[in-house]
């Protein structure tokens, strides 16, 4: 069981916004910073977004985080078919004393 | 080119052992803190070892403590990780990852730089 939680899948048609959440707790979200990854199948998962809602030169803008106390959210606007990948959420744990995933949420394009 | 190489994954019996590498090249290594990251097949991702850029702080998952050991030689641009007493569920292809950040406290690491990944797989 993940110290974060994704929902297992999220899904839109072309253009349409999808939203991902991530629910930590005080010891991990509330305290440190998000960062978020994708990943194709078969690949290495590039980050995404870091410190929250910082973008990685070459990531679109259309790719956007925030956070609000012990949750973090990812946000994809106009949805595109080379969205589709798993997206994972993570942090630091002060508690567990080390980085914890979420369980990773499926996008699927419709 | 800027990337990260890993090597010596393999087959390995339950209770054997297994030393990974990880080759960087165009960083600065020296500088950087660096990481392992896992994903069992078909499962995500899990952090496993983390190294700051001069060795001074040293972290591991409760899942590895005790059988894994992290280690670098910066002057070879070199990660590794020592698993002892591997098991069937450290099956995984095992990530060495850069932190992006630079920073001296672990909140604020990210990981930016990936390398291929290297597949251990233990099995009698």
């Amino acid at each position: 069981q993940s110290a974060l939680t994704q929902p297992p899948s999220a899904s839109g048609t072309p253009g349409q916004t999808v939203t991902i959440s991530c629910s930590g707790s005080t010891s991990n979200i509330e305290s440190n910073t998000v960062n978020w990854y994708q990943q194709l199948p078969g690949t290495a998962p590039p980050l995404l977004i870091y410190t929250n809602d910082q973008r990685p030169s070459g990531v679109p803008e259309r790719f956007s985080g925030s956070k609000s106390g012990a949750s973090a959210s990812l946000a994809i606007s106009g949805l595109q078919s080379e969205d589709e990948a798993d997206y994972y959420c993570s942090a630091w744990d002060d508690s567990l004393s080390g980085y914890v995933f979420g369980s990773g949420t499926k996008v699927t394009v419709l | 080119e800027v990337q990260l190489v890993e090597s010596g994954g393999g087959l390995v019996k339950p209770g054997g052992s297994l030393r990974l590498s990880c080759a960087a090249s165009g960083i600065t290594f020296g500088s950087n803190n660096m990481n392992w990251v896992r994903q069992a097949p078909g499962k995500g991702l899990e952090w496993v070892s983390s190294i700051s850029s001069s060795s001074s702080y040293i972290f591991y998952a409760d899942s590895v403590k005790g059988r894994f050991t992290i280690s670098r030689v910066n002057a070879k641009n070199s990660l590794f990780l020592q698993m002892n007493s591997l098991r069937a569920e450290d099956t995984a292809v095992y990530y060495c990852v850069r932190d992006g950040s630079g920073s001296h406290y672990n909140r604020y690491w990210y990981f930016d730089l990936w390398g291929r990944g290297t597949l251990v797989t233990v099995s009698s």
